[in-house]
């Protein structure tokens, strides 16, 4: 009942990584999904939530959307401290319960 | 400035119980939602538990009728007493608040059952 994520995405310095969060109609599908950042050491950070709404102190190189099941971040012009854990989570309403995705690992070369 | 401070973990063998606390400042937990998500060591986040304004609750399957979330509003703080505890259980303990999504999380406090 967990989001699908990859685990692991590289890119480059300067470019674009696209990171998907695949679930259900009964979670992302339903209210979208919410994103997190993890460096390691230290607690997740909230990047977006309902798909595209930034925290105010998020930068506008991240950016959410949704198709369907499938939620999207994209993070432009990646820089060295992008590198990080990315999570996924989205309120399930058949299982009222939060879900997570299992993680994606970004690399920036 | 709202922040979230978890106390409370610890080693202890397994079947014993143990609580957890999470103290908020900056913020009032009778207008917010709360949680309390768990990592296990080098994987992902599992969600635990939520309480809503109202006090209404619920947990995840994996800790029903072992774990219960609450909150003691006089003292901002946010419980989570666990019992029957399983090596599963292992984990690192964040409190969160949610606003459309986790905005705010404690640093967390270490959990480890082993005998």
């Amino acid at each position: 009942a967990g989001l699908t994520q990859p685990p692991s995405v590289s890119k480059g310095l300067r470019q674009t990584a696209t990171l998907t969060c695949t679930g259900h109609r009964t979670n992302v599908g339903n209210e979208g999904a919410a994103w997190l950042r993890q460096h390691q050491g230290h607690p997740p950070k909230l990047l977006s939530y309902r798909n595209n709404n930034r925290p105010s102190d998020i930068s506008e190189r991240f950016s959410a959307s949704r198709s369907g099941d499938t939620a999207s971040l994209t993070i432009t012009g990646l820089q060295p401290e992008d590198e990080a854990e990315y999570y996924c989570s989205a309120w399930d309403i058949n299982l009222s319960a939060w879900v997570f995705g299992g993680g994606t690992k970004l690399t920036v070369l | 400035q709202v922040q979230l401070v978890e106390s409370g973990g610890g080693v202890i063998q397994p079947g014993r119980s143990l609580r957890l606390s999470c103290v908020g400042s900056g913020l009032s937990f009778t207008n917010n939602i709360m949680h309390w998500v768990r990592q296990t060591p080098g994987k992902g986040l599992e969600w635990v538990a939520v309480i809503w304004y109202a006090g209404d609750k619920t947990h995840a399957d994996s800790v029903k009728g072992r774990f219960s979330i609450s909150t003691d509003n006089f003292n901002n703080t946010m419980y989570l007493e666990m019992t029957s505890l399983t090596p599963e259980d292992t984990a690192l303990y964040f409190c969160a608040k949610e606003a459309d999504g986790f905005d705010v999380w404690g640093q967390g406090t270490m959990v480890t059952v082993s005998s």
